[in-house]
């Protein structure tokens, strides 16, 4: 299996909704990694977990809430979000070893706040 | 920190004809440059990479040359097809500031290449 896998593709949710975004590797990585993408720009990054530790926080705010649950695992958990924070939500995953950092992307999810 | 500038924004060229995408990055520590295409509605996917011990990867219609002395890197397309349409990405990986071996991308802001039949 050498793919990243994400759910749901697209998420509508108001305000005051509380949503889940999956993400899952069976590749054996050790990292993962969420990046939030707006229109015609590159991927921002988020969040890094590596080993199952968080290991980077870009100064995200406290409305996202990532879970590395285990090494194939990454959840992004969402409460009270705003109309800003509709964009593509993408999961990657590299392996931790030397200098191999070929970091393999999903397919996203389309997420809009009304 | 980093910083990868990415030329030009927009890119158009006839099927057949050769497409060139070029980056620049600011840290010489950056070890590892990959390429990503993404096209509409879809993740980046990584097309080609290169690191800093090697001045030029090709694969079949794709190639990455990578110039350190001017920190500058480029992708190359020859014979370009409608399916090569999308927005490319480069990017550039620095090492750990705190050691290890784990490094983080850093992207270019994307060129948008349109090929036309």
């Amino acid at each position: 299996d050498t793919e990243v896998t994400q759910t749901p593709k697209h998420l509508v949710m108001g305000m005051t909704n509380k949503k889940s975004l999956k993400c899952e590797q069976h590749m054996g990585h050790r990292a993962m990694y969420w990046y939030k993408q707006k229109a015609k720009k590159p991927p921002e990054l988020m969040f890094v977990y590596s080993y199952e530790k968080l290991s980077i926080n870009e100064s995200v705010p406290s409305r996202f809430s990532p879970e590395c649950p285990n090494s194939s695992l990454l959840n992004l958990h969402l409460h009270a979000l705003q109309p800003e924070d509709s964009a593509l939500y993408l999961c990657a995953s590299t392996p931790l070893a030397g200098a191999n950092n070929e970091q393999f992307f999903g397919p996203g999810t389309r997420l809009t706040v009304l | 920190g980093e910083n990868v500038e990415q030329h030009p924004s927009t890119l158009s060229v006839q099927e057949g004809d050769s497409a060139v995408i070029k980056c620049t990055y600011s840290d010489s520590a950056s070890n590892y440059f990959p390429w990503y295409k993404q096209e509409l509605g879809k993740g980046p996917q990584l097309i080609i990479d290169i690191r800093s011990n090697v001045g030029e990867k090709k694969d079949q219609r794709i190639a990455v040359t990578l110039n350190k002395t001017a920190k500058h890197f480029s992708l190359h397309i020859t014979e370009t097809q409608p399916e090569d349409s999308a927005v490319y990405f480069c990017a550039a990986s620095s090492p750990n500031p705190y050691g290890g071996s784990q490094g983080n991308l850093i992207f270019g802001k994307g060129t948008k290449l349109s090929v036309k039949p």
